[in-house]
């Protein structure tokens, strides 16, 4: 079946636009996660669902990073007013279980490279 | 917090050349280690997921092992090919309260050259 896929996969903003990126996860996979991944930097967690519920949002750098998954399959990650230290690569990984039940890994979508101008 | 560092950062070998990259973990208390393989402008993906019970797994040509007590694990590539050009990053998996949370490693550029 389809994989992990997300959009857009090339993003150029303004400093100071709002964007919106979007994950679908493989259908039915109960767990979600964001990640960022800056260059040269391995990925680093933002934040993780479990169907429609937000359950950690720790590693949001700030309150101008939102993300939502209201009918737990879809997943939006919004950033507000866009800074230039917001360049990175945006990832979204699923999984069917809820994560920590089973030895699984996370499928990753392709990603969405954001360059903030 | 849980740091990971992967050494070397970029290696270069001839085609046919086993390799060994490098992880290393601060927290032992981790669920699972895995290694993951990215190629330019691509997501993730999974190579090899070792329990925190296990010592290593393989597959083909590839062989991670994982020794939690000293907070290491490497991953063994056999007769590589110049497909095997890549980034490869380790990523421990938490445990207790944060089980879900990988934390990644800076990666390992890998090249083989023909």
């Amino acid at each position: 079946g389809a994989g992990v896929s997300q959009s857009p996969r090339y993003k150029v903003a303004k400093r100071g636009q709002d964007v919106a990126l979007r994950c679908d996860p493989i259908s039915g996979h109960v767990s979600l996660f964001w990640y960022q991944q800056a260059l040269g930097q391995g990925p680093e967690f933002l934040t993780y669902f479990q169907n429609e519920a937000q359950l950690d949002k720790s590693g949001l750098p700030s309150d101008r990073f939102f993300a939502e998954r209201p009918e737990g399959s879809v997943s939006t990650l919004k950033i507000q007013r866009t800074q230039q230290e917001d360049s990175a690569v945006y990832l979204c990984a699923s999984i069917y279980r809820y994560q920590g039940q089973g030895g699984e890994t996370q499928y990753f979508g392709p990603g969405t490279r954001l360059l903030v101008l | 917090k849980q740091e990971v560092t992967q050494i070397p950062a970029a290696l270069s070998v001839p085609e046919g050349e086993n390799l060994v990259l490098n992880c290393s973990f601060t927290d032992s208390a981790i669920y699972n280690l895995q290694w993951f393989r990215q190629d330019p402008g691509k997501g993730l993906t999974s190579l090899l997921l070792i329990q925190s019970s296990q010592r290593e797994q393989t597959s083909g040509r590839l062989n991670a092992s994982l020794d939690k007590s000293s907070g290491r694990s490497t991953l063994y590539i056999a007769a590589s090919q110049p497909g095997d050009s890549a980034t490869y990053l380790c990523a421990a998996q938490g445990s207790g309260g944060s089980n879900y949370k990988l934390t990644f490693g800076k990666g390992t550029l890998l090249t083989v050259n023909p």
